[in-house]
């Protein structure tokens, strides 16, 4: 097992163009949470999935923002009309237990 | 409310000494769990310690322990024998009540530079 792992690494869009990210977690991981990264902050929350049912969504997903974990597997993240504020770091992390979160690389979104 | 509080943005250790990364936090809950990652140039998110609010003992793990407060709400992570690639943000993080996900909610950072 590698780990979480999150593709694309980078990406670079213009204002208004339709984004997808994907994160494949660790196998057997049954939670899988997204979080946004902005320069100078730490992780904000985003989204957790338990299994296949997203169970959580925070204020800042707004309706641009839409998230799925078909069959409770690899999970993907798709901003619609993207803007300028969207730039961000995307990370995936998964986890078995409530005592672990284990995040993958990211994925680096710059609007232009 | 909860709150993670990190009031070193900056921190200088020379290589081969201990260096202490504070961070405090505020909760109303009595069964929580706290976390350290380390997040290098990278960007990647590198789990540290964890250490659980009932654990008797202070969590260590290699060449980092967590001194964990309870009365005085801190878990300030020490790294013994600094190397240069030690030399990253480092995050204090605590599980999120106020959701059912288990989600974290971190701390602004502290950058750790590791002078030769």
């Amino acid at each position: 097992d590698t780990g979480v792992s999150q593709n694309p690494r980078h990406k670079i869009t213009k204002r208004g163009q339709n984004v997808t990210f994907r994160c494949d977690p660790i196998s057997e991981h049954n939670r899988l949470y997204w979080y946004r990264q902005t320069l100078g902050q730490g992780p904000e929350f985003l989204t957790y999935f338990q299994n296949e049912a997203q169970l959580e969504k925070s204020r800042l997903l707004s309706d641009r923002f839409s998230a799925e974990r078909p069959k409770g597997s690899f999970s993907t993240l798709e901003i619609q009309r993207t803007e300028q504020g969207d730039s961000a770091m995307y990370l995936c992390a998964s986890s078995f237990r409530e005592n672990e979160q284990f995040f993958g690389p990211g994925t680096r979104l710059t609007v232009l | 409310a909860q709150k993670i509080t990190q009031t070193q943005p900056g921190m200088f250790v020379q290589e081969k000494e201990a260096v202490t990364l504070d961070c405090t936090y505020d909760t109303s809950d009595q069964s929580y769990g706290l976390f350290w990652y380390k997040q290098p140039s990278s960007g990647e998110m590198i789990f540290l310690i964890y250490q659980g609010s009932y654990d008797e003992q202070n969590a260590t793990e290699g060449r980092y322990s967590l001194n964990f407060q309870k009365a005085r709400k801190s878990a300030n992570l020490v790294i013994s024998a600094s190397q240069l690639g030690d030399s990253a943000m480092y995050f204090c993080a605590m599980r999120d009540v106020r959701t059912g996900a288990n989600n974290l909610f971190f701390g602004t950072g502290t950058r750790l530079t590791v002078i030769p």
